[in-house]
């Protein structure tokens, strides 16, 4: 999974905080997915973005939760006034395109734990 | 949203082949099948990807009936390694969204 990268691997937040998880796409991929997990489930849809445009938002809560993907730089998911409920690993993947035989490939997440 | 699904767990002994099958009765009429290995801690590793009949790389098979209604992963001879929860991607013809199956937990005995 080294090509997809994520940062911070783990992230502690405190009720209230804010969380910023960041996805540098690999080289050459310009569609990037988010996905949540929680223990012992499965992954779960969130958001896809391609450079500066969010195509697909359905999978992701209304409120405080927000992501971007800038013509420069990672994409960011951004949680605002984290609760106990965020708390689960996040997945970012990228793709070249979408549809077809382009498979998405992942990175190894961002586990967030809320305090 | 129409399920995805496969069984919660298998369990097998090194050196035997083992099959997962995953059910997508409602599968995009494009879109490709996915199945990918996640250990703990880590992120889904892609395996294999096909569309139809059966697709074969160096590390498992891949058989797609002509209904595509279902698929199922081979992975043949497997180690202890191979311990790993895997999961198949399929497009939904409905939303046109791609989702993830339930995941099957293998575990693999010396």
């Amino acid at each position: 999974n080294a090509g997809v990268m994520q940062n911070p691997r783990h992230l502690v937040r405190r009720r209230g905080q804010e969380a910023r998880l960041r996805c540098s796409p690999m080289k050459g991929h310009s569609h990037v997915y988010w996905y949540r997990q929680l223990p012992e489930e499965g992954l779960k849809f969130m958001v896809y973005l391609q450079k500066e445009n969010i195509i697909d938002e359905s999978g992701m809560p209304k409120e405080r939760f927000s992501a971007e993907f800038p013509k420069e730089g990672p994409s960011i998911l951004r949680i605002q006034q984290v609760v106990r409920g965020d708390s689960a690993a996040y997945f970012c993947a990228s793709s070249p395109y979408t549809g077809g035989s382009q498979p998405q490939h992942f990175g190894d997440g961002t586990r967030l734990s809320i305090l | 949203l129409a399920k995805t699904t496969q069984p919660i767990s298998m369990d097998s002994y090194e050196g035997q082949e083992v099959n997962i099958t995953c059910s997508h009765n409602n599968i995009a009429t494009n879109d490709y099948i996915t199945w990918y290995q996640q250990f703990p801690s880590q992120g889904p590793r892609f395996i294999i990807q096909g569309y139809k009949t059966k697709v074969t790389n160096e590390v498992a098979s891949l058989f797609i009936p002509a209904d595509r209604k279902s698929s199922t992963l081979s992975l043949p001879r497997v180690s202890l390694s191979d311990t790993a929860v895997y999961y198949c991607l399929v497009g939904d013809r409905d939303t046109d969204k791609l989702i993830f199956g339930t995941g099957t937990r293998l575990q693999v005995f010396p």
